[in-house]
């Protein structure tokens, strides 16, 4: 069975950008969740969606936005970049809660 | 306050020896999920192993055993007879909420473990 995979994976753009990453999850799981890491903050939740509906957010600019489709498979988008969006970002799907997490090869996305 | 605390940045091991990797939590919800997930230099997170704050027993997944104390608040990851290839970051994180609550992990600032041929 196919795990996550998560496209592209690196990613140069421009301050002032905006960029699409995207993730498809494994198959059958309906739950996908996106994390930002960096070297200074770490792992950190950006938001969740579940059968199309966004479940949690985390602590993010309004410049972090989401979705997911009808096949589970979801998009991340970033607008106007700023250089600290540099980070690797990490998807993951699950089939259902208290059920574990299986995360894609991330998007290494460096902003210039 | 952190919810989860890592407090070994770095450490070695020999192989074939085992090693412990600490993990403390802080909440207040009685319905908690603990992972350990695995990160190796190609940046995929790699899941290992998962306790539930319920699970009576503590979890295990072949070289792996999470050594589970409530009361105390910790969730150490036993690896043992170390291989190279173990060689990694490897982070602790946890789900909280009941069932519907969602999927959002919150994870520790990780620790290095390498392995020593």
């Amino acid at each position: 069975k196919a795990g996550v995979t998560q496209t592209p994976r690196y990613l140069i753009k421009t301050r002032g950008q905006q960029v699409t990453l995207s993730c498809s999850p494994i198959s059958g799981h309906r739950s996908v969740s996106w994390y930002q890491q960096t070297p200074g903050q770490g792992l950190q939740f950006l938001f969740e969606y579940f059968s199309e509906t966004q479940r949690n957010k985390g602590n993010f600019p309004g410049r972090f936005s989401g979705r997911q489709f009808s096949n589970s498979r979801s998009e991340m988008n970033v607008s106007t970049l700023e250089l600290g969006d540099s980070a690797l970002y990490l998807c993951a799907s699950s089939f259902s809660t208290n059920t574990e997490a299986f995360f894609g090869q991330g998007t290494r996305l460096t902003v210039v | 306050a952190q919810k989860i605390t890592q407090t070994q940045p770095g450490m070695f091991v020999q192989e074939k020896e085992a090693v412990t990797l600490d993990c403390t939590y802080d909440t207040s919800d009685p319905s908690y999920g603990l992972f350990w997930y695995k990160q190796p230099s190609s940046g995929e997170m790699i899941f290992l192993i998962y306790q539930g704050s319920y699970d009576q027993q503590n979890a295990t997944e072949g070289r792996y055993s999470l050594n589970f104390q409530k009361a105390r608040k910790s969730a150490n990851l036993v690896i043992s007879a170390s291989q190279l290839g173990d060689s990694a970051m490897y982070f602790c994180a946890m789900r909280e909420g009941p069932y519907n609550a969602g999927n959002m992990l919150t994870f520790g600032g990780g620790t290095r473990l390498m392995v020593k041929p």
